[in-house]
């Protein structure tokens, strides 16, 4: 079963406008975090933000911020002001448990952005 | 200068051909791994290497086989490959001690011809 899941294969977005990138995440663990990475076309993946399952506030980096509904299990990465370097994919992320010292990640589809001058 | 580092960028190789590709970190981590990302289908998780130990093989073929000489090197020995191994191979490194965040190098673009 698909642990994480990206509705939108392809978003535009206007310049200088906010977007939201849907993820709906499933897991039984209580413990788990969830990240957004972009992938621009040179290919790296760049970490954007982080929420854990326990962080009581929603998490925010600069433009980008995670609308963390956990009830919903949604994860919803909302990026302001879009700029046309926003162009990219983007990737929802989650790491069960913590049981492990490293990072067992499992990646979503990916969501194509790209934002219109 | 670059976290991670992956050489080469670029790799065309026949089936009967074999190569390695390099991943190297600069920022002392203690985790790495290796990624396989195929058109039209999510990142997967080949190889996990914590204190240079193996603790993750994802049932991925044995013509794929991995080396982690030290905590800051990682090598994918690749050998009697198929077309369907065409992909983006990303090496990616974290702390190792349960913190979050990976960091992941510019990848290497594989063509299996």
């Amino acid at each position: 079963a698909q642990k994480i899941t990206q509705t939108q294969p392809g978003m535009f977005v206007q310049e200088k406008e906010a977007v939201t990138l849907d993820c709906t995440y499933d897991t039984s663990d209580q413990s788990y975090g969830l990240f957004w990475y972009k992938q621009p076309s040179s290919g790296e993946m760049i970490f954007l933000i982080y929420q854990g399952s326990y962080d009581e506030q929603n998490a925010t980096e600069g433009r980008y911020s995670l609308n963390f509904q956990k009830a919903r299990k949604s994860a919803n990465l909302v990026i302001s002001a879009s700029q046309l370097g926003d162009s990219a994919m983007y990737f929802c992320a989650m790491r069960e448990g913590q049981e492990t010292s490293y990072d067992k990640v499992i990646f979503g589809p990916g969501t194509s952005l790209s934002v219109i001058p | 200068e670059t976290g991670v580092t992956q050489t080469p960028r670029h790799l065309v190789m026949g089936m009967t051909n074999k190569k390695s590709l390099k991943c190297e970190q600069h920022l002392g981590h203690n985790a790495m791994y290796w990624y396989k990302q195929s058109a039209k289908k999510p990142l997967e998780l080949m190889f996990v290497y914590n204190f240079k130990e193996q603790t993750e093989n994802n049932s991925v073929p044995s013509r794929f086989s991995p080396e982690c000489p030290n905590s800051s090197h990682l090598f994918l020995h690749l050998h009697t490959l198929q077309p369907e191994d065409s992909a983006l191979y990303l090496c990616a490194s974290s702390q190792g001690d349960g913190s979050y965040e990976q960091y992941f190098g510019p990848g290497t673009r594989l063509t299996v011809t």
